[in-house]
């Protein structure tokens, strides 16, 4: 599996948009790449994922480059109960347990 | 539903004692894993099953077994407790090919610490 690179830490005023950075230049043709998060103590939450299109669902929005090298995960008005730690992930789809990271941790600041 | 569930929530342990996690799923998937997840760290898998009766190995294996004798239980079991088992252990589940394909479902955790 490729692997991927985010930074460690952001902050994000609450209300503002959230922008997570994660780079995965070693992502083959058929890698998707799935975002999680973690609230602390839980378990981990899917997000999102794709492959090489944008995606949009009702929690974010993935943009992935043209290039597929590095995508960005936007949460477009952080509240307080977003700040978790977010891991970027490049997987196959369906049968490819997933690679966990470090992550990035979002604190979302009042 | 409940989802993915996981018995015990905390477990207290000696060196040298052997206890079983038990992960249970009602959302009739096929996959199954087993992480642990250490302070600071991201999760690592330890085990998996892609169905019943069948078991693999993951990134930290040693000093684990697994069983998955029935289709919702994933089992995992520590023969003989050490210390560096100290960690958090989730559970998750997935089924692949369907919705979001590899969409897993992960449990609320063990905390299990080893004295």
């Amino acid at each position: 599996d490729a692997k991927t690179t985010q930074p460690p830490s952001m902050d994000c005023a609450e209300g503002r948009a959230a922008n997570l950075p994660c780079n995965h230049s070693t992502i083959s043709g058929n890698e998707y790449v799935y975002w999680y998060r973690q609230i602390h103590s839980q378990g981990p939450q899917y997000i999102i994922h794709g492959l090489k299109n944008n995606e949009t669902n009702e929690m974010a929005s993935l943009i992935i480059t043209e290039d597929r090298k590095s995508s960005t995960l936007i949460l477009p008005h952080a509240t307080l109960r977003d700040t978790a730690v977010y891991y970027c992930i490049v997987a196959n789809s369906g049968n490819t347990p997933l690679v966990f990271g470090k992550g990035t941790r979002l604190s979302v600041i009042a | 539903n409940a989802g993915v569930t996981q018995t015990p929530k905390f477990r207290v342990l000696k060196t040298g004692q052997s206890m079983t996690l038990l992960c249970a799923q009602d959302m009739n998937h096929e996959y199954m894993y087993w992480y642990r997840q250490d302070p600071g760290m991201g999760l690592r898998l330890i085990h998996y099953s892609v169905g019943e009766g069948t078991t693999a190995k993951g990134e930290v294996p040693d000093g684990y077994n697994v069983s998955r004798l029935k289709k919702q239980n994933f089992l995992l079991g520590l023969e003989s407790a050490a210390p560096s088992q100290t960690s958090v252990y989730f559970c998750a589940s997935s089924q692949p090919g369907q919705g979001s394909d590899n969409e897993q479902f992960f449990g609320p955790g063990t905390r299990l610490t080893v004295l």
